[in-house]
């Protein structure tokens, strides 16, 4: 079954610290994975994408096939990056629909 | 910049009650998508469209659901006779080229029926 898991539901750091979101699939084939962010009252945007291989805002992600992890990375927090993170996997093949992991909330407190 | 857009914001209706939740998707997206969120729960893909016809669709879209491109910018979801189980928030997004490519949310629409 295609699955993603957030394990954590709440993780909060202190401005300046390192972060990390955790996010695991389960696909049997070529998945793309995303990170989709949302800000208090703002609509779900995306973060950054496996393919473009990009840092947005500092965040990065490495795909790892052999933990089917896709772990969301910022060395130096920010108040601004407090916001729900959602990891999403969008199966090889498809016309693009998302699976989406259950969020994890960020809070980093100053 | 060009965005999703939803109405209505919150609607409320009786059960067994139609509803039709509108979208109007950035205007030269081609992909066209509807999820949804029960409160507590994680986004749930229902339906993708394309040129004119579903693409692909989710166990949850079953015969109540379904979807209608009426003119070049409206893009609806119909759920025909509501359940108290389909409250829940209801996001439309589009994407210019689809597959692995960006999707752009509207803001959602907060389903509740009593």
């Amino acid at each position: 079954a295609q699955r993603v898991t957030q394990p954590e539901k709440l993780l909060s750091v202190f401005k300046g610290a390192p972060v990390e979101l955790k996010c695991n699939y389960s696909y049997s084939g070529s998945p793309e994975l995303f990170w989709y962010v949302q800000y208090s009252r703002q609509r779900l945007q995306l973060l950054l994408r496996h393919i473009s291989r990009e840092s947005i805002k500092g965040f990065t992600a490495d795909l790892n096939k052999g933990e089917t992890s896709f772990h969301l990375k910022k060395p130096f927090a920010q108040e601004e990056d407090s916001a729900m993170y959602y990891c999403a996997l969008s199966p090889g093949g498809s016309q693009g629909n998302l699976i989406f992991g259950k969020g994890t909330k960020l809070s980093v407190k100053p | 910049e060009p965005e999703v857009t939803q109405t209505p914001s919150h609607q409320v209706t009786q059960m067994g009650q139609e509803v039709i939740l509108r979208c109007v998707p950035i205007s030269n997206h081609l992909y066209f998508y509807w999820y949804r969120q029960i409160l507590g729960q994680k986004v749930e893909f229902l339906v993708s469209f394309y040129n004119n016809e579903i693409s692909e669709k989710s166990e949850i879209f079953d015969d109540q659901f379904s979807v209608e491109r009426p003119d070049g910018s409206n893009f609806t979801l119909k759920i025909r006779s509501t359940k108290l189980e389909d409250s829940a928030m209801y996001f439309c997004a589009s994407s210019e080229s689809g597959p692995y490519n960006e999707q752009f949310f509207g803001p959602g629409t907060r389903l509740t029926v009593l």
